[in-house]
């Protein structure tokens, strides 16, 4: 899940299990999200996103699901690679005219070889 | 397409120099963002750019200025750089306020 103070969560998996990292968001109001993947001294990557309208959405290995009722983010990471190893963020946008994105602290994943 | 572009890449400064951050977007989006990333804080917004010609502030604009010099060119200015301002910066840019905004590869700024 999303972090609080300076220690990101963390979470270690055996290349070719399934992930999962979980976002917990704060604004009712919001009604679009995006996953970003962060390596090491690098900026942040676009994964994928999802609209308010839906609770699931796919893409090449990756699987965001969204729980309205309990203002819930997950992102599923199907078989594991070393190279899905990164800080993983999720952000919200709070709707209406609002350009701005609020991000979470991250989740750390490690892909344990 | 390069997608965004960030110079420097590294930056040195000494307490009370100025200097510009520059960004720029080839993939034709209106809005235009500057972040600066510290550990422990996550991404936070100093200023946008909604379009061509507007800018606004974000959630930590003190110390900074920002030019929105054509549509693809977005630049950050620090007048008199403070320590408090050593981070990681990030260029960012999006189609619009509902769409997926593409980040930069950053600048790593060091205030002594």
């Amino acid at each position: 899940g999303e972090s609080v103070g300076l220690h990101l969560p963390t979470l270690s998996v055996q290349e070719g299990d399934n992930s999962i990292i979980n976002c917990a968001y704060s604004n009712s109001a919001s009604d679009y999200f995006i996953w970003y993947k962060q390596e090491s001294g690098k900026g942040p990557q676009f994964i994928i996103d999802i609209r308010s309208n839906m609770d699931k959405r796919q893409g090449q290995r990756v699987t965001v699901l969204l729980n309205k009722t309990v203002k819930h983010l997950s992102l599923q990471i199907a078989a594991t690679q070393p190279g899905d190893s990164a800080v993983y963020f999720c952000a919200e946008n709070s709707g209406g005219s609002n350009y701005k994105l609020t991000f979470g602290k991250g989740t750390l994943l490690t892909v344990n070889p | 397409n390069a997608g965004v572009t960030q110079t420097p890449k590294f930056q040195v400064l000494k307490t009370g120099q100025s200097m510009t951050l520059q960004c720029a977007q080839d993939m034709n989006h209106n809005s235009m963002y500057w972040y600066r990333q510290d550990p422990g804080m996550g991404l936070r917004l100093i200023y946008y750019s909604a379009s061509e010609g507007t800018t606004d502030k974000g959630e930590v604009p003190n110390g900074y200025n920002v030019s929105r010099l054509n549509k693809r060119e977005f630049s950050l200015r620090l007048e008199s750089a403070a320590p408090s301002q050593t981070s990681v910066y990030f260029c960012a840019s999006g189609l619009g306020h509902t769409d997926t905004q593409y980040f930069g590869p950053g600048t790593r700024l060091t205030v002594l």
